[in-house]
């Protein structure tokens, strides 16, 4: 079956520090995948997602991943973060029909 | 564009009782929707996809006689928590998708927190 692994549960960064969150996926066909953020009692927004083509994706509020084949990765980075970017993180796989989520990264920022 | 909302935000009902939560995409035909469930500080797990008009299709492990699910117009689902128990307390969210071919992106609905006490 396909899963998705966020291996880190809490990440904690100073503000202004850079950014990675960690995903990996199993599956061997080429994938969608995306990155959601969701704040505390609300609901998933979209930061980026990769089809194909061009394996470094630019996402919203200064966001990007890049798609690694032969890792089965795909990371999520920010160089800068700000404290607003305090949230969940979800790492998902698509197949153009359902969508698989990895257990999420919670983080934190610290001041 | 491709507001997903859902009513009501936050329920508490009573054990034995049924709940039911609407998800509307507002501005967008909606030719399926998902419905996923959401423990605390875990991640969303899929319950069941439906197609308008379809019967839904649920996921492995998910009782069907349970959660209904209804899909009678491309704007609107309807999830119905029937005889709820206090296990059913969650944070259940819907997401709608439009499109029939090639790949639709899903947008999602702000959830609705369901309390059985």
């Amino acid at each position: 079956a396909q899963s998705v692994t966020q291996p880190d549960i809490h990440i904690t960064v100073s503000e202004g520090a850079s950014l990675e969150l960690r995903c990996n996926y199993s599956y061997g066909a080429t994938p969608y995948l995306f990155w959601y953020v969701q704040s505390p009692g609300q609901g998933l927004q979209l930061l980026l997602k990769y089809f194909s083509g061009d394996t470094l994706v630019q996402g919203i509020k200064g966001f990007e991943a890049e798609f690694k084949r032969s890792q089965s990765s795909f990371n999520l980075r920010k160089p800068s973060v700000h404290w607003s970017d305090a949230a969940e993180y979800f790492c998902a796989w698509g197949d153009g029909n359902k969508l698989v989520f990895g257990a999420g990264t919670i983080l934190r920022v610290k001041s | 564009g491709a507001v997903v909302s859902q009513h009501p935000s936050w329920v508490i009902c009573k054990s034995g009782t049924s709940v039911k939560i609407e998800c509307r995409s507002l501005d967008f035909q909606a030719t399926t929707m998902f419905w996923y469930r959401q423990f605390p500080k875990q991640s969303l797990m899929l319950m069941a996809t439906s197609n308008e008009g379809s019967k839904a299709t649920y996921e492995q492990g998910v009782e069907k006689d349970k959660f209904l699910i209804n899909h009678a117009s491309l704007t609107l689902s309807t999830l119905t928590v029937t005889s709820a128990h206090p296990e059913d307390s969650s944070f259940y969210i819907c997401s709608a998708r439009g499109g029939t071919s090639g790949y639709n992106e899903q947008f999602f609905g702000p959830g609705t927190r369901l309390t059985v006490l």
